[in-house]
C-alpha cells in the first residue's frame, strides 16, 4: 500500500517555466521532507515541514504543508536545467518511520 | 557537518563472493538506516538502527546481514548475492528514529 502518492510522476518543462508538485496522503504526518536525487547519488534534504499551514522559501522553491497535514506541495519558479532530478517527498507517520512517496522526476530543458 | 560517507562508491561481485558495505556519520545521531533503491524507484527500507540495536528489518533476506560496531558506523555485509540485488544501496542517519534523515552517496552495486 501507497501511504504516499506524488503527482506527476515525470514532468519535462522548458527553463524559465513554473511547476508543482503534490505528495498526498489519508493519513495525518508528523512531519514531512522534500529531498531532491541526481543520478547515481543520494537524496538530499531540501526542507522539512511541520506545522499545518506551514510554508517554507529555499531561493526559488516554495514548500508548503497542508492545514491538515496530509498533504504537501514543492512549487518552483523559474526552472532552470540544473532544478532536472528526482524529487521525493517523505512523511513521518504514527511509527516514526520515514515513508518515501513515489517520486516526480523532473526534466528542464534548456 | 552533515555529512553521511559511504563506501565504496560503487561494487561488483560475483553471487558466491562475501562483501561489506561501509558507513560512517560524526553529526552524534543515534538512528542509522539501509535503503535499497532500484533504478527509478523511491528508496525501500531495509534495516534501521537505534541506539546501535537493529529495531527493524523489513522483512530482508538473510544473505544481507546488517552490523552496527558503534554509534557512527554502519555495516551491510553481503553473501550470495542474486543478480536482482543489483541496486543503489543508501545508509542514512538522523538524530532519532524517523524524521529529518541525512543520507550518503550510496554504493552502486552490481552482482554478476
Amino acid at each position: 500500500t501507497q501511504l504516499l502518492e506524488q503527482s506527476p510522476q515525470f514532468l519535462s518543462i522548458q527553463e524559465g517555466e513554473n511547476l508543482t508538485v503534490y505528495c498526498n496522503s489519508s493519513s495525518v504526518f508528523s512531519s514531512l521532507q522534500w529531498y531532491r536525487q541526481e543520478p547515481g547519488e543520494g537524496p538530499v534534504l531540501l526542507v522539512t515541514v511541520v506545522t499545518g499551514g506551514e510554508v517554507k522559501k529555499l531561493k526559488r522553491l516554495t514548500f508548503q504543508f497542508g492545514d491538515a497535514r496530509k498533504d504537501s506541495s514543492l512549487h518552483i519558479t523559474a526552472a532552470q536545467p540544473g532544478d532536472t532530478g528526482l524529487y521525493l517527498c517523505a512523511g513521518v507517520f504514527a511509527g516514526n518511520m520515514l515513508t518515501f512517496g513515489g517520486g516526480t522526476r523532473l526534466m528542464v530543458k534548456p | 557537518d552533515t555529512e553521511v560517507t559511504q563506501t565504496p562508491k560503487h561494487l561488483v561481485m560475483g553471487m558466491t563472493n562475501k562483501k561489506s558495505l561501509k558507513c560512517e556519520q560524526h553529526m552524534g545521531h543515534r538512528a542509522m538506516y539501509w535503503y535499497k533503491q532500484k533504478a527509478k524507484k523511491p528508496p525501500e527500507l531495509m534495516f534501521v538502527y537505534s541506539y546501535e540495536k537493529l529495531s527493524i528489518n523489513e522483512s530482508v533476506p538473510s544473505r544481507f546481514s546488517p552490523e552496527c560496531p558503534n554509534s557512527s558506523l554502519l555495516n551491510l555485509h553481503l553473501h550470495a548475492l542474486q543478480p536482482e540485488d543489483s541496486a543503489l544501496y543508501l545508509c542514512a542517519s538522523s538524530q532519532g528514529p524517523g524524521p529529518e534523515a541525512f543520507f550518503g552517496q550510496g554504493t552502486r552495486l552490481t552482482v554478476v
